[in-house]
């Protein structure tokens, strides 16, 4: 089976950097993507992983290491609206298709 | 536009009853998946489809039913034997292939299912 572990929740100031860790264990390794879950509403996608290193995209950027099972999002720049919940989730590839693994998400609050 | 649209955003419903969750997508993707989430839990898939007419269980299926008669559609059943269907119901959809971003999924915004 999968396993992927992220801190339950994190606070950071508007205006710092946050980074946002997620480990994970799984065969079938496809993929990993985070996604942005603001309250009662649906996941907005983030970011995207499948090689080593770093991704960049504007404020956001994903870092992945596969053989550490590891992979962190960075936030820059924190503003009042990136308090949400962020989903680390890795895909992988079975018999019947690609399927994705949600942890249990990082419910990020940022103060003044 | 196009999008991934569930109806209705909320849904109330007695015990006992069975109830379908609707799920359209008119961005021509074949696979189309179902999650449920619960307060302060990640995603957990429910059914999943690659292609009409073929579906498979997810992590927790059981007390749910599906169909994939038409590629844009995919029809959630909660039935009685869900012991605790009240969550919020999410739908997503991919666009063929195995790997890659464009393989990525996007969501619909979902239906809050509470059972009374």
């Amino acid at each position: 089976g999968q396993n992927i572990d992220q801190p339950t929740e994190m606070t950071a100031t508007e205006g710092a950097i946050v980074q946002i860790n997620c480990t994970y264990q799984t065969s079938g390794f496809n993929g990993l993507f985070w996604y942005q879950q603001h309250a009662g509403e649906a996941p907005t996608f983030l970011s995207y992983n499948v090689l080593d290193g770093l991704e960049e995209k504007g404020r956001f950027s994903s870092f992945l290491s596969r053989s550490k099972g590891y992979s962190y999002l960075l936030l820059k720049e924190l503003q009042m609206k990136d308090s949400a919940s962020y989903l680390c989730a890795v895909r992988v590839f079975t018999g019947g298709g690609n399927k994705l693994t949600f942890g249990t998400g990082t419910q990020l609050k940022v103060e003044l | 536009d196009g999008g991934i649209t569930q109806s209705p955003k909320y849904l109330f419903r007695k015990e006992g009853q069975n109830v379908t969750l609707s799920c359209e997508q008119n961005l021509n993707h074949d696979a189309m998946y179902w999650y449920r989430q619960d307060p302060g839990q990640g995603l957990r898939l429910i059914y999943y489809s690659q292609i009409v007419n073929d579906f498979q269980k997810g992590d927790i299926a059981e007390g749910y039913s599906v169909s994939r008669e038409k590629k844009e559609s995919f029809p959630l059943t909660v039935t009685s034997a869900q012991k605790n269907p009240t969550a919020f119901y999410l739908c997503a959809s991919s666009p063929p292939g195995l790997a890659g971003i464009r393989h990525t999924q996007y969501f619909g915004p979902g239906t809050r299912l509470t059972v009374l």
